[in-house]
């Protein structure tokens, strides 16, 4: 893997369902993973910094797991809300300050 | 408290005319990120401050690219003679000393005609 890739690109999902989408990243070099949710319209907002491999974060019905040994990290949304529909971006941080995005999940939540 | 606010959120330009995008981060915040998001991309890294000093700059596309933080608060992206492929959102973020996390503004919507 060279740069942070995320699938799949766009998800559609039934309200109530839960479902799962993915980073993958090079794992060499790695500082820190970031995911953000970003709504049409507003600023990226920050879900979840992940540092160590086996991390695992939480943050309501939202929560991520890394592996920074084979360059993944999954993100899960239980129970998915209308409100949940957003893009999904991860990053990678490495040895610059700048962060190295994938292109994002769009997820589309269906009443 | 304030989060990070850019102006405009839209700017319409013609090929050629100079534009200047502001963006104001959260106050105190020393570490100051600009990035690029084309059009079915992800942002791109373009430039990062500490306080007033540009620290990385590897990631402006040309030399008509600026950026500037003189009082290392505010700071302001120039793009001069504008293209068509310089059309895109254009990110700010700020960060505390205490942190990693990064904080988004909404971004400027820069449409070159």
């Amino acid at each position: 893997i060279l740069n942070v890739e995320q699938s799949p690109q766009s998800l559609h999902v039934q309200e109530g369902d839960s479902t799962n989408f993915t980073c993958s990243f090079p794992s060499s070099n790695f500082y820190a993973l970031h995911w953000y949710r970003w709504e049409t319209a507003k600023s990226p907002e920050a879900l979840f910094v992940m540092t160590l491999n086996g991390d695992e974060k939480k943050k309501g019905r939202i929560s991520a797991t890394l592996n920074t040994k084979e360059g993944y990290s999954y993100l899960y949304i239980k129970g998915s809300q209308p409100e949940d529909s957003a893009t999904y971006l991860c990053a990678r941080a490495g040895g610059a300050d700048g962060l190295t995005f994938g292109k994002g999940t769009h997820l589309i939540i269906q009443p | 408290g304030a989060g990070v606010s850019q102006s405009p959120r839209y700017k319409v330009a013609k090929r050629g005319q100079d534009v200047a995008l502001r963006c104001d981060p959260i106050s105190g915040h020393v570490s100051l990120f600009w990035y690029q998001q084309a059009l079915g991309q992800g942002p791109e890294f373009l430039t990062y401050f500490q306080n007033e000093a540009q620290l990385d700059k590897s990631g402006l596309p040309s030399d008509r690219f600026f950026a500037e933080r003189p009082e290392g608060s505010v700071s302001t992206l120039k793009i001069q003679r504008t293209q068509q492929e310089d059309s895109a959102v254009y990110l700010c973020a700020s960060r505390g000393r205490a942190t990693d996390t990064q904080y988004f503004g909404p971004g400027t919507r820069l449409t070159v005609l």
